[in-house]
């Protein structure tokens, strides 16, 4: 079945730039989606990118898309103490339902 | 932007009763409503799709007479644990759609409601 795969934890120091990275298996998938949880939280959309696209750049998110190796990353530039979060990749399937990852929680070290 | 709200945000309850959990979106109407459960350290995973006025569309695995799901208003979706278990424990999370969900956008998802059955 379809998949979406990342790491479940990352830390950063204050002021570096975070990389989150996903995996998905469905090569149908037309929308890949950032989400941010914070604590207690819902979902809130950060960024998506169209299929086609390679690179998607919103202030501080740069998202880069390997379609050829299902590949999605996010990249937040001078990470915060309020970047701390749970961010889940999730992509649109055929079907027009979103798959979700199970999540990476970004730690910001001081 | 577009609010979805959740009441209660968290409830306790014995187990073998009922919870109802209200979704509401606030300032669109919205067509389509999700429903989805996270477990601790896992993803959300989809329990449901309801549209206004019909019945809602499961997933595999979620038994229906358990969880029921209510879409009677362009703003309003409820979701009914009945005879809840502690395995019922989770975070329930609704998002709304005004034109029917997926692509860009189009899903705002709620604060979520905690569930702890006893």
């Amino acid at each position: 079945g379809e998949d979406v795969e990342q790491s479940l934890f990352l830390s950063v120091r204050e002021g570096d730039s975070s990389v989150i990275n996903c995996t998905y298996t469905d090569s149908s998938s037309t929308y890949l989606y950032w989400y941010k949880q914070e604590p207690g939280a819902g979902l809130q959309l950060l960024t998506y990118i169209f299929s086609n696209m390679d690179m998607k750049q919103d202030q501080r998110l740069t998202v880069l898309l390997n379609k050829k190796d299902k590949h999605l990353s996010l990249r937040i530039a001078d990470t915060q103490t309020g970047d701390s979060a749970i961010y889940f990749c999730a992509d649109l399937n055929r079907d027009d339902k979103i798959i979700f990852g199970k999540g990476t929680r970004l730690h910001i070290l001081p | 932007g577009a609010v979805v709200s959740q009441h209660p945000s968290w409830v306790i309850c014995k187990s073998g009763t009922s919870v109802k959990i209200e979704c509401r979106s606030l300032d669109f109407q919205a067509t389509t409503m999700f429903w989805y459960r996270q477990f601790p350290k896992q993803s959300l995973m989809l329990m449901a799709t309801s549209n206004e006025g019909s019945k809602a569309t499961y997933e595999q695995g979620v038994e229906k007479d358990k969880f029921l799901i209510n879409h009677a208003s362009l703003t309003l979706s409820t979701l009914t644990v009945t005879s809840a278990h502690p395995e019922d424990s989770s975070f329930y999370i609704c998002s709304a759609s005004p034109r029917g969900g997926g692509r860009t956008d189009t899903q705002y998802f709620g604060p979520g409601t905690r569930l702890t059955v006893l």
